[in-house]
């Protein structure tokens, strides 16, 4: 079955570093999406991503974020200055559009030192 | 903004049971309210969703039940097993395609 896919699974960065996320969407869909996690609190909506555009974005996804398409099957998330609270687990999702369903991928656990 | 409640932070059910979990939520209703199963350091995988016009899903094990007046969806796993033993998050989609707004969640511990 077709899944989500994100490297690195750990990333591990000093404080004011620029980061990149990756994300393969599953091949055929058309929406995407990134979520954060922090430790033991609940999953947030960070950015959607339709059309080589961001369609929505919440109060988290300041300047310092970047959302890019480079290709046919990546999805990056960039954080230019990392700050300490910026560690989380950061999730990639897509949907087809055809259907509801947001499949997640396994999350970049980002620390922050 | 929308607020969604899971009114257990942890939940332990003898295995064998019926573990029933609640979700509400403020505000208007989500076109579609979903359920996730997440285990721990894993992504959130999708279980079942249920249309604000639909009372009642089902998917083997599983049901859900969704009551616009009472802003509610209960999530029921019958002959609940350890390996059910999960975080389970409710989810609200406000429209199709639309960013999705997650619960804290409700940890089910299934006791053999």
């Amino acid at each position: 079955e077709p899944e989500v896919t994100q490297t690195p699974s750990h990333q591990v960065t000093q404080m004011g570093q620029e980061v990149i996320l990756r994300c393969v969407p599953i091949s055929n869909h058309l929406y995407f999406y990134w979520y954060r996690q922090i430790l033991g609190q609940k999953v947030e909506f960070l950015v959607s991503f339709y059309n080589n555009e961001i369609s929505e974005k919440s109060e988290i996804f300041d300047d310092q974020f970047s959302v890019e398409r480079p290709d046919g099957s990546n999805f990056t998330l960039k954080i230019r200055s990392t700050k300490l609270e910026d560690s989380a687990m950061y999730f990639c999702a897509s949907t087809s559009g055809s259907t509801n369903t947001q499949y997640f991928g396994p999350g970049t656990r980002l620390t922050v030192l | 903004s929308q607020k969604i409640e899971q009114n257990s932070e942890a939940l332990n059910i003898q295995e064998g049971k019926t573990a029933t979990l609640t979700c509400n939520y403020t505000n208007y209703s989500p076109a579609y309210l979903q359920w996730y199963r997440q285990d721990p350091g894993r992504g959130p995988v999708f279980l079942l969703l249920i249309r604000e016009n639909e009372k009642e899903k089902r998917k083997e094990r599983l049901k859900v039940t969704f009551d616009t007046t009472l802003k509610q969806s209960l999530f029921h796993i019958t002959a609940s097993q350890p390996a059910d033993s999960a975080t389970y998050l409710c989810a609200l989609e406000m429209n199709r395609d639309d960013k999705i707004i997650f619960g804290k969640g409700t940890r089910l511990h299934i006791l053999p």
